[in-house]
Order: structure tokens, then C-alpha cells, then sequence
């Protein structure tokens, strides 16, 4: 079974503060991925990693910073909050072996409230 | 820009009826298209999954239906019951090694009994 954690689940913020969202994958999976799902939005990706030291940007990156200093874990962090980012973040993991087959796993999300 | 399109964004059906999801994309360059299903409250998780040198594939109640040249494809759920209750995402990505997917903004399927 696929293994995904993040921490914390809940946080609340203030504008103009740092935060950071932390996802730990058991899976030994190649990739990881952060998105925000916001009502009427979907799920949209803000930032993925191929591999310890890599990462690249989604299609929302802006705000966003990404730090992948293992296998295991993935960060991500929001230098300056603003109530904009106040969403639901979830991190994935995904074998990356670019097999159609290429299943993402969901950790179970962080709620954001940035004041 | 939306490259993936969902509608309708809510549907209700009674318990035995086929519920029908549709989505559409943008991107011809997508190959590999899986459908995600979310719980209240919990995570996305992999429903079932479509490539389009298919135009169907089937698991158990669940079946999509492909249409490559309309680029459209649609969920069918038969025989519903409430614990499908549930949004279900449609996404596509182009099967590199990134694995990126993008989704649609989903649908929230209400079975009642």
C-alpha cells in the first residue's frame, strides 16, 4: 500500500509569515508533486521533483518555492503567505517511470489559513 | 487556460440509475488519461485509466467511453449506489517520465436512495 504523510494537517497562518508544508513517501518513488485544490479549480500542480535535488515548476509556481533534499521527502514552502494561498494542499508520489501506468499517490492534505 | 473540461460540475442520480461524466481536452499531444475519484474529506485516488488506442475500458461498473477525433471522453458509472457519492477528476498527461497530470475542475456525483 502506498505511503504518503504530510505534516501538519492543519495550519494556520499570517500574512507576510513563512510557512512550510512537509510530505514524506515510504513508496521509494522517483517523483513527487505539490498541488492546491480550490473549489471550481480542481487539483493544479505548483511544483514537482524527478529525484533528490531536483525540482520544476507546475503550472501555478508563482509564490512558491519546492526542496526535495531526499528520496523521501518533499517540501514546500511559502516565503511570504498571503490570503490568496489559503487552499487545500496536497502532496503526491508517482514511480516516474514514465510508464502509462504511472499511478499518483496522494498524501492526505494540509489545510492553509492565511490571515 | 483550461486544457481539461469537465461537465457537468455537479449531477444527481437515483441509486440503480447510470450516472454519465463528461471531459474534454485540448492538448492532442495528451496519451494516457485516468479518472480520480475523491471521498469527502480524504485524498484523490486512482479510479480507472483510459489510453486512447482504446475507445473503451471497463471495471466492473465503472466504464469510459474514448472518442480521440472529438477529443472527448465520458465516465459511465451503471447500477449506481450511494457509496459512489463522490467528485471524480479527469486528467491527462502526456505519458513522459514526469508523470505530470493535468485535471479538470471535476464532478460531484450525488447518489440517493
Amino acid at each position: 500500500e502506498a505511503a504518503v504523510t504530510q505534516s501538519p494537517r492543519n495550519k494556520v497562518a499570517v500574512t507576510g509569515g513563512k510557512v512550510t508544508l512537509s510530505c514524506n513517501q515510504t513508496n521509494n518513488h522517483n517523483n513527487m508533486y505539490w498541488y492546491r485544490q480550490d473549489t471550481g479549480h480542481g487539483l493544479r500542480l505548483i511544483h514537482y521533483s524527478y529525484g533528490a535535488g531536483s525540482t520544476e515548476k507546475g503550472d501555478i509556481p508563482d509564490g512558491y518555492k519546492a526542496s526535495r533534499p531526499s528520496q523521501e521527502n518533499f517540501s514546500l514552502i511559502l516565503e511570504l503567505a498571503t490570503p490568496s494561498q489559503t487552499s487545500v494542499y496536497f502532496c503526491a508520489s508517482g514511480e516516474g517511470l514514465g510508464g502509462f501506468q504511472d499511478t499518483q499517490y496522494f498524501g492526505p492534505g494540509t489545510r492553509l489559513l492565511v490571515l | 487556460q483550461q486544457q481539461v473540461r469537465q461537465s457537468p460540475q455537479s449531477l444527481t442520480v437515483w441509486e440503480g440509475e447510470t450516472a454519465i461524466l463528461n471531459c474534454s481536452y485540448e492538448d492532442s499531444t495528451f496519451d494516457y488519461f485516468p479518472w480520480y475519484w475523491q471521498f469527502p474529506r480524504e485524498s484523490p485516488a486512482l479510479l480507472i485509466a483510459i489510453r486512447p488506442v482504446s475507445n473503451k475500458k471497463e471495471d466492473g461498473r465503472f466504464t469510459i467511453f474514448f472518442n480521440k477525433r472529438e477529443k472527448k471522453l465520458s465516465l459511465h458509472i451503471t447500477d449506481s449506489q450511494p457509496g459512489d457519492s463522490a467528485t471524480y477528476f479527469c486528467a491527462a498527461n502526456t505519458g513522459g517520465l514526469s508523470g505530470k497530470l493535468t485535471f479538470g475542475e471535476g464532478t460531484q456525483v450525488t447518489v440517493i436512495s
